[in-house]
């Protein structure tokens, strides 16, 4: 069965510093997400990507974060100038069409950890 | 704001059935019910969904109550895998809004 690969699984990086985390939705999928999910909280939505644009995105998504689908494949996040409250899991999901009834396809996840 | 209520945790013996509980009052005609459950150290992992009709998958089954106020995800025999984290979501747009969840504890 297809599914949502994310890379790498876990990412340690020193405070202030650029990272981009990166996602391989399913290949025939059309809209893309981003959650993060902070130790022993909710999961949050972050932003949705639909057309090769942001469709929608929460408080949470400030200046400080970017998406992007750089080829056919992969779907990246970026933060700019990470801090120490960026560190929490991050979730990619695909969805097949925007459907109601389309259920999302949730990877993996990375585990970011800000030094 | 998830506006579907879940009790925070449940227990459960395995191959016994298990009745997880939702609440939805403030649901509008065109929502559907997703639900996702979430394995430890895993991301989430979509179970079931429907609109107002019962539905079995190979996963579980969804009771729809008539007035679409509430809902049920049944596992008809728990086993030890299935423990995790149930969420109940309506899903009236595209990003999925998660509450708290039931934490689903299964003994052997």
């Amino acid at each position: 069965e297809p599914e949502v690969t994310q890379t790498p699984s876990h990412q340690v990086t020193q405070m202030g510093q650029e990272v981009i985390l990166r996602c391989v939705p399913i290949s025939n999928h059309l809209y893309f997400y981003w959650y993060r999910q902070i130790l022993g909280q909710k999961v949050e939505f972050l932003v949705s990507f639909y057309n090769n644009e942001i469709s929608e995105k929460s408080e949470i998504f400030d200046d400080q974060f970017s998406v992007e689908r750089p080829d056919g494949s992969n779907f990246t996040l970026k933060i700019r100038s990470t801090k120490l409250e960026d560190s929490a899991m991050y979730f990619c999901a695909s969805k097949l069409d925007s459907g109601s009834n389309q259920p999302q396809h949730f990877g993996d996840g990375t585990r970011l950890s800000i030094l | 704001d998830a506006k579907t209520t879940q009790p925070n945790s449940m227990e459960s013996n395995e191959e016994e059935p298990v009745h997880l509980p939702c609440n939805h009052s403030t649901i509008s005609g065109t929502d559907y019910i997703h639900w996702y459950r979430q394995l430890p150290s895993q991301g989430p992992e979509y179970v079931i969904h429907g609109l107002t009709s019962n539905v079995n998958n190979r996963m579980a089954s969804l009771a729809i109550a008539e007035d679409r106020k509430s809902s049920t995800l049944i596992l008809h025999r728990a086993t030890l895998r299935d423990a995790a984290v149930y969420y109940c979501i309506r899903i009236p747009a595209s990003a999925l809004i998660f509450g708290k969840g039931t934490t689903l504890s299964v003994s052997s």
